[in-house]
């Protein structure tokens, strides 16, 4: 079954460091979100795209968050610099839709932790 | 502006049992619904997706119900098993897109 690559897996940082997470949606998804979860609360969206255009990031702190989706197809989220409250899973999800008829697909997630 | 609640936060049942776990949402004016289930510093597994014209869904031992008019949702699941010990979340798309608005989620430990 086709499933949304994410990695790495975890990741430990220093504050003001820079870090990126990538990930790989399912051939043929068009739309593609990034969520972040903070522990025991459900994921937040951060940002949506629609094949390599940006469709909201209203919620994407962007003097620190930038994400991008090149080609359409593989995602690349960075922070930069990391503060300590972006320690988060950061969960990258895709659907054949962005009209809210399909499901959601997510993949494991990067667990960033911030010291 | 879309809220999402779920009840209760945690929940602990002898293996076995039946439970239902609740939803509730503030705009009526959805969509659709889905239920997901969150392994402990895993990703979210879609479980159900129940659309607006619906009445409930089912997949093997799982049944999720929704009344849109009261702005709620249930996850019915039969027979429980330690293998279900999860978190499951509910979340409803806020505006016409995929921005999915989730719950906190239910914390559920089945014991052997």
């Amino acid at each position: 079954e086709a499933e949304v690559a994410q990695s790495p897996r975890y990741k430990i940082t220093e504050k003001s460091q820079a870090v990126a997470f990538w990930c790989d949606p399912i051939s043929g998804h068009a739309t593609l979100y990034w969520y972040r979860q903070i522990l025991g609360q459900g994921p937040e969206l951060l940002v949506q795209f629609q094949d390599e255009s940006v469709v909201d990031d209203s919620q994407l702190p962007k003097d620190r968050f930038s994400a991008e989706r090149l080609k359409g197809v593989d995602s690349t989220l960075k922070i930069q610099p990391a503060e300590l409250g972006d320690s988060a899973m950061y969960l990258c999800a895709s659907s054949s839709s962005d009209r809210g008829y399909e499901k959601l697909f997510f993949g494991s997630g990067t667990q960033l932790s911030v010291l | 502006k879309q809220e999402v609640t779920q009840i209760p936060a945690a929940l602990s049942v002898p293996e076995g049992e039946n439970l239902v776990l609740n939803c509730s949402f503030t705009d009526s004016a959805i969509y659709n619904l889905q239920w997901f289930r969150q392994d402990p510093g895993k990703g979210l597994t879609s479980l159900l997706l129940i659309q607006s014209s619906q009445r409930e869904q089912t997949s093997g031992r799982l049944n999720a119900s929704l009344d849109k008019s009261s702005g709620r949702s249930t996850l019915y699941i039969a027979a429980s098993q330690p293998g279900d010990s999860a978190t499951y979340l509910c979340a409803v798309p806020f505006r016409n897109n995929n921005d999915m608005r989730f719950g906190a989620g239910t914390r559920l430990t089945v014991k052997p």
